[in-house]
């Protein structure tokens, strides 16, 4: 079945530092990926997606490009702030129907002034 | 955007009660809500995946007559946990997709209820 791995955390990092979170997926077909944040006391909302190989998902200064190759969907942003702080989530679904998102563990990231 | 409510967003109860949590999309129709249940520091658990006019499918290990599902219009779902013991604290997230759009399965998420049973 598809599954979804994404490297554990805590992360900690430096204000400007540069991140990466990894994710590989396992999947039949050809899912969609998607990276999901959730920040503290709030729900999951969509950061960024991607719907076929090659392509970039980008949102506020987050980037990660689907990797059919390597089966890998990793987040990174270049230089992060205090307000990133968050929960992580990859999460791929198949294209057809209403099919539920399958997620990974999540990552919290803690960016510290 | 899409926009998910989810009421209530915290909810305290006694052992024995049942609780009812709705998840409605505002703006939006959608035949088809997912109930996730996330446990501290863990990743989100599909627990069923419900449909709008019929049963709602229930995932490998959940108990249907506990998590009863209700999907009685296009723009809401309720979940209740039936005779809540401690063990079913937890939050617990609904999310929908705008079944008008096509493409991407895009799902918009809920804020979460979360559950405390004493």
């Amino acid at each position: 079945g598809n599954s979804v791995t994404q490297m554990e955390g805590p992360v900690t990092l430096s204000e400007e530092a540069f991140l990466t979170i990894n994710c590989t997926y396992t999947a039949t077909g050809y899912p969609s990926l998607f990276w999901y944040v959730q920040y503290p006391g709030e729900g999951l909302q969509l950061l960024l997606k991607a719907t076929k190989a090659d392509d970039k998902g980008s949102n506020k200064g987050f980037e990660a490009t689907y990797r059919k190759e390597t089966t890998s969907f990793h987040l990174e942003k270049g230089s992060v702030q205090v307000s990133d702080s968050a929960v992580y989530f990859c999460a791929l679904s198949g294209n057809s129907g209403n099919t539920p998102l399958v997620f990974g563990k999540g990552t919290r990231l803690s960016v510290i002034a | 955007g899409a926009v998910v409510s989810q009421h209530p967003s915290w909810v305290i109860c006694k052992s024995g009660t049942s609780v009812k949590i709705e998840c409605r999309s505002l703006d939006f129709q959608a035949t088809t809500m997912f109930w996730y249940r996330q446990f501290p520091k863990q990743s989100l658990m599909l627990m069923a995946t419900s449909n709008e006019g019929s049963k709602a499918t229930y995932e490998q290990g959940v108990e249907k007559d506990k998590f009863l599902i209700n999907h009685a219009s296009l723009t809401l779902s309720t979940l209740t946990v039936t005779s809540a013991h401690p063990e079913d604290s937890s939050f617990y997230i609904c999310s929908a997709r705008d079944s008008q759009i096509s493409g991407a399965n895009v799902l918009t998420f809920g804020a979460g209820s979360r559950l405390t049973v004493l």
